[in-house]
């Protein structure tokens, strides 16, 4: 496996259920991120790992936990979703966070619908 | 309050012309500019970027881009359109007062090239 895997790619969930996203990074990269993909809308960062430690969580609400357990997965585990949580979540990795000129690097997204 | 504007939705370009997909920006300071590229099912690619220098950067796939301080944009071209260079592009910017450097993305636009 190389760059960004994430899995499961599509997920459909109950409103009640709980399910985890996961990420994997095999770059090397000291940063990871979830973002939040809605359809002509910009991306949403969500959250924000540098070398295992959270370092931002945008306001998102307490039904998405996220996890990183080293600095190669990520996790982000779901519960008591509303529909309007229905969206493409892509995780991404970088060097490091904080750089004004890193690119960022991203999986191909877990297509999430929640019913 | 710091943005991207991606103004059109959608663009649609005859195959063997040119392209141009627009971006405007509106931060603080001298922004890092960047393009990235979504095709179907897949994640965000780096394309190009400006940082200093040049205003007229080269990408990956025969892109470029112009950065045009004046009027705060920096558009995307291509010289000759490819059907596979349909997808979906976005702009992202980074303010050099934000002492996280977090990415300010664009809503995207979609690039249909018609054989």
């Amino acid at each position: 496996e190389t760059g960004v895997t994430q899995t499961p790619r599509h997920l459909v969930m109950g409103m009640t259920n709980k399910k985890s996203l996961k990420c994997e990074q095999h770059l090397g990269h000291n940063a990871m991120y979830w973002y939040k993909q809605s359809a002509k809308k910009p991306l949403e960062l969500m959250f924000v790992y540098s070398l295992e430690e959270r370092v931002e969580n945008n306001s998102v609400p307490s039904r998405f936990s996220p996890e990183c357990p080293n600095s190669s997965h990520l996790f982000l585990h779901l519960h008591t979703l509303q529909p309007e949580d229905s969206a493409l979540y892509l995780c991404a990795s970088s060097q490091e966070w904080g750089s004004a000129t890193g690119e960022q690097y991203f999986g191909p997204g877990t297509r999430l619908t929640v019913t | 309050a710091q943005s991207v504007a991606q103004p059109e939705d959608q663009v649609n370009v005859a195959e063997g012309n040119p392209l141009t997909v627009k971006c405007t920006y509106s931060v603080s300071g001298n922004p890092y500019l960047f393009w990235y590229v979504q095709y179907p099912n897949r994640g965000l690619q780096f394309l190009l970027k400006y940082i200093t220098g040049d205003n007229l950067v080269k990408g990956s796939y025969g892109f470029e881009a112009e950065f045009n301080k004046s009027q705060t944009s920096f558009h995307l071209k291509k010289p000759s359109a490819l059907v596979s260079d349909s997808a979906l592009y976005f702009c992202a910017v980074r303010s050099p007062t934000d002492s996280n450097y977090q990415l300010i993305w664009g809503a995207g636009t979609k690039l249909i090239i018609k054989p």
